[in-house]
């Protein structure tokens, strides 16, 4: 239990273009669902916040106008890069929390991006 | 300022050694506290976490981290490894209030194993 998918895995994008990342919670419903990137050989850094219905929250330097987040469902979150720039490549994470509660962040499996 | 700190960037063990990963952290009081890992170009999947009782947890894969509060560390362990433990591993602290959700990870540790 407490699938996380995401899609696409892979996304090769020319620069100027949007590209829209799902993140899925598959047997669970999330009430809560969060964003990171990651650069190589980093770590996690959180991007932003979102809850099912409302506006997403995001961490400090994270441009809300680049990254558009919206979490529709109690099930479906997406994150938007517009206007895509190479240094917007970057593998993307995001995780869930269930509405059953508990503290524990499923985590998908994650989603290259690259802009050319 | 609340942060996670994994001293060792890189380790390279022996197939059927001994694994000890360094984990401590600052944080305003004793946070919730996990080890993830993370195969190449995967997500990160959850070993263990401790929110409070027996500072001795133990996770999936054979895995177990020990809790001390008096180090503020959370070291995560395995006492024979295998071949196919070789990943990144980080470690993370969570606030336990509940206005807030937000991880804060470490900067990982990538296991590698000879055979």
């Amino acid at each position: 239990g407490a699938v996380v998918s995401q899609h696409p895995s892979r996304v090769i994008c020319k620069s100027g273009t949007s590209v829209k990342i799902e993140c899925r919670s598959l047997d669970f419903q999330a009430t809560t669902m969060f964003w990171y990137r990651q650069f190589p050989k980093k770590s996690l850094m959180l991007m932003a916040t979102s809850n099912e219905g409302s506006k997403a929250t995001y961490e400090q330097g994270v441009e809300k106008d680049k990254f558009l987040i919206n979490h529709a469902s109690l099930t479906l979150s997406t994150l938007t890069v517009t206007s895509a720039h190479p240094e917007d490549s970057s593998f993307y994470i995001c995780s869930a929390k269930s509405l059953a509660g508990g503290y524990e962040q499923y985590f998908g499996p994650g989603t290259r991006l690259t802009v050319t | 300022a609340q942060s996670v700190t994994q001293p060792d960037i890189h380790i390279t063990v022996s197939e059927g050694a001994s694994l000890e990963l360094r984990c401590n952290y600052s944080y305003g009081a004793t946070p919730y506290l996990f080890w993830y890992v993370q195969s190449p170009g995967q997500g990160l999947q959850l070993l263990l976490k401790y929110f409070s009782g027996d500072t001795l947890v133990q996770g999936i894969k054979g895995f177990e981290a020990e809790f001390k509060r008096s180090q503020s560390s959370f070291n995560l362990r395995k006492p024979s490894v295998h071949w196919s433990d070789a990943a990144e591993y980080f470690c993370a602290v969570g606030p336990r209030t509940y206005n807030t959700d937000k991880l804060i990870f470490g900067t990982g540790t990538r296991l590698q194993v000879f055979p």
